[in-house]
């Protein structure tokens, strides 16, 4: 089956701990996204990365850390200078990462994030 | 920044009746896309249509874009209760390679 997976489904985090979220995908795919949706909002870009190896912040980039040195993998941490980490996080990627929003973006089933 | 913002924010109907979501965006696009989301699920694609289109079908939805206004529509016609979703739209940023999402509708379809 070719998709998107995340892990874990759920994370729990404390106070000053990183956590690193999981996405891997098997679509043969050069770019890859990390969104952030918090209850009743939309989808704001984290990061992305167009290819491997290189990667740029989003919109709410801050407390947040990611590497892609494979082309299947782009994972998450979450640093403890996220002072608001609870919130749901989803991957997704698209086949060339080409401008003007002319791709298709497939997601994963999300990670949901929770702060003891 | 998030460009789209759909309305209603929310809306409730019965099965068989037709759903019309709306999304406004700000500044001008080459592209709009229509997600739907199912309750702690990932987003799900539906339909892409361009800058240069004024509508789109695909099954039971018919998707329109008036670039004028700044306005593109949703509508899913003899719901079911399986369509019961958030339903996203998408636009290209100005720059950069990564798309808009707004807020989303929330739909529930009764039986």
């Amino acid at each position: 089956d070719g998709g998107i997976t995340q892990s874990p489904k759920y994370l729990f985090r404390k106070e000053g701990q990183n956590v690193t979220l999981s996405c891997e995908q098997n679509l043969n795919h050069d770019a890859m996204y990390w969104y952030r949706q918090d209850p009743g909002q939309g989808l704001r870009l984290i990061y992305y990365s167009q290819i491997v190896n290189d990667f740029q912040k989003g919109d709410i980039a801050e407390g947040y850390s990611v590497s892609r040195e494979k082309k299947e993998s782009f994972p998450l941490t979450v640093t403890s200078a996220q002072k608001n980490p609870t919130a749901f996080y989803l991957c997704a990627s698209s086949i060339r990462g080409r401008s003007s929003g002319q791709e298709t973006q497939y997601f994963g089933p999300g990670t949901r994030l929770l702060v003891l | 920044s998030q460009q789209g913002e759909e309305d209603p924010q929310a809306l409730s109907i019965q099965e068989g009746e037709n759903a019309t979501m709306n999304c406004s965006y700000k500044t001008s696009i080459n592209n709009l896309q229509w997600y739907r989301q199912n309750s702690g699920r990932g987003l799900v694609h539906l339909i892409l249509i361009r800058s240069n289109e004024r509508e789109k079908h695909s099954g039971r939805l018919r998707v329109t874009l008036d670039t004028s206004k700044k306005s593109s529509s949703l509508l899913i016609t003899a719901s079911r209760a399986a369509d019961t979703a958030s339903y996203f739209c998408a636009t290209d940023q100005n720059s950069g390679y990564a798309l808009n999402f707004g807020k989303g509708t929330s739909l529930l379809v009764t039986p």
